[in-house]
C-alpha cells in the first residue's frame, strides 16, 4: 500500500479564497506530481518535481496555482483565488525516477468550493 | 496528443464469471508508451494493479490479466473468474516514458466501475 499522505482530505472554500494542500512523497521518492480529478473522473496532471525542481507545469498551474516542495518539508499545492470548477479531487504522487515509472497515490484532498 | 480511451463507464459481472474491461490508448508522442491498469476500491486510494512496459508482454496481479497489443493499441483488462471484493473503479493509464528520464505524467481514461453481484 502506498504511503503517500495528503492533508486535509476535505477543504471547503468560498471563490476568491486561497485553498491550500499539503503531501508527504514516500520515503526516498524524490519525484512528486499533482494531478486533478473532475467530478466526471477526467485526470488532469497539474505539475511535477524532481526534488525541489519544477519539471513539467501546465499553464493554469503556472497562472492561478502555486506549488513547492521545500526541503525537509511536505510539498504543497496552493490555488491563490479559488473557482467554482476548482471543486476536485486532487491527487499527489510519488515515484523513485529515474526511468522507474510507477507512481504512488495518496487518498487525496477533495476541494468543494462554494 | 496522447490519450486513454475507456468506453464503459459501469460494468455489472456476476460472482465467478468472467470479466473484461475494456482499453484502447492512442500514443503521438512515443512509439511504445508504458501502460497501467490502476484500481480506487470502496473508500480507498490509488493503487497500482499492473503495468506492461514492453509491446507484446502480458501483466498479472490478483487473477488479472492484461495484454499489451501494439497493432490494435489495446491492454484490455480481464479476469476468468470474478470475485464481490473485486468491485472497484478500474482505470487504464499511460505514460509516454523516455528511458531514463523521470517524471513522465500519466495519462488516464475516465475509469469503469466494476461492480460483482453475489
Amino acid at each position: 500500500n502506498s504511503k503517500v499522505i495528503q492533508t486535509p482530505r476535505y477543504l471547503v472554500k468560498g471563490q476568491g479564497q486561497k485553498a491550500k494542500m499539503r503531501c508527504i512523497p514516500e520515503k526516498g521518492h524524490p519525484v512528486v506530481f499533482w494531478y486533478q480529478q473532475n467530478k466526471n473522473n477526467e485526470f488532469k496532471f497539474l505539475i511535477n518535481f524532481q526534488n525541489q525542481e519544477v519539471l513539467q507545469q501546465i499553464d493554469m498551474t503556472e497562472k492561478r496555482f502555486s506549488a513547492e516542495c521545500p526541503s525537509n518539508s511536505p510539498c504543497s499545492l496552493e490555488i491563490q483565488s479559488s473557482e467554482a470548477g476548482d471543486s476536485a479531487l486532487y491527487l499527489c504522487a510519488s515515484s523513485l525516477g529515474r526511468g522507474q515509472d510507477t507512481q504512488y497515490f495518496g487518498p487525496g484532498t477533495r476541494l468543494l468550493v462554494l | 496528443g496522447d490519450s486513454v480511451t475507456q468506453t464503459e463507464g459501469q460494468v455489472t459481472v456476476s460472482e465467478s464469471k468472467s470479466l473484461i474491461i475494456n482499453c484502447t490508448y492512442s500514443a503521438t508522442s512515443i512509439a511504445y508508451p508504458n501502460l497501467f491498469w490502476y484500481v480506487r476500491y470502496p473508500g480507498e486510494g490509488l493503487q497500482l494493479l499492473l503495468k506492461v512496459i514492453t509491446a507484446g508482454q502480458k501483466g498479472s496481479s490478483r487473477g488479472f490479466e492484461a495484454t499489451y497489443n501494439k497493432e490494435t493499441t489495446s491492454f484490455h483488462l480481464q479476469k476468468a473468474s470474478v470475485q464481490e471484493s473485486d468491485s472497484a473503479v478500474y482505470y487504464c493509464a499511460l505514460s509516454p516514458l523516455n528511458y531514463g528520464g523521470s517524471g513522465n505524467k500519466l495519462i488516464f481514461g475516465t475509469g469503469t466501475l466494476l461492480s460483482v453481484k453475489p
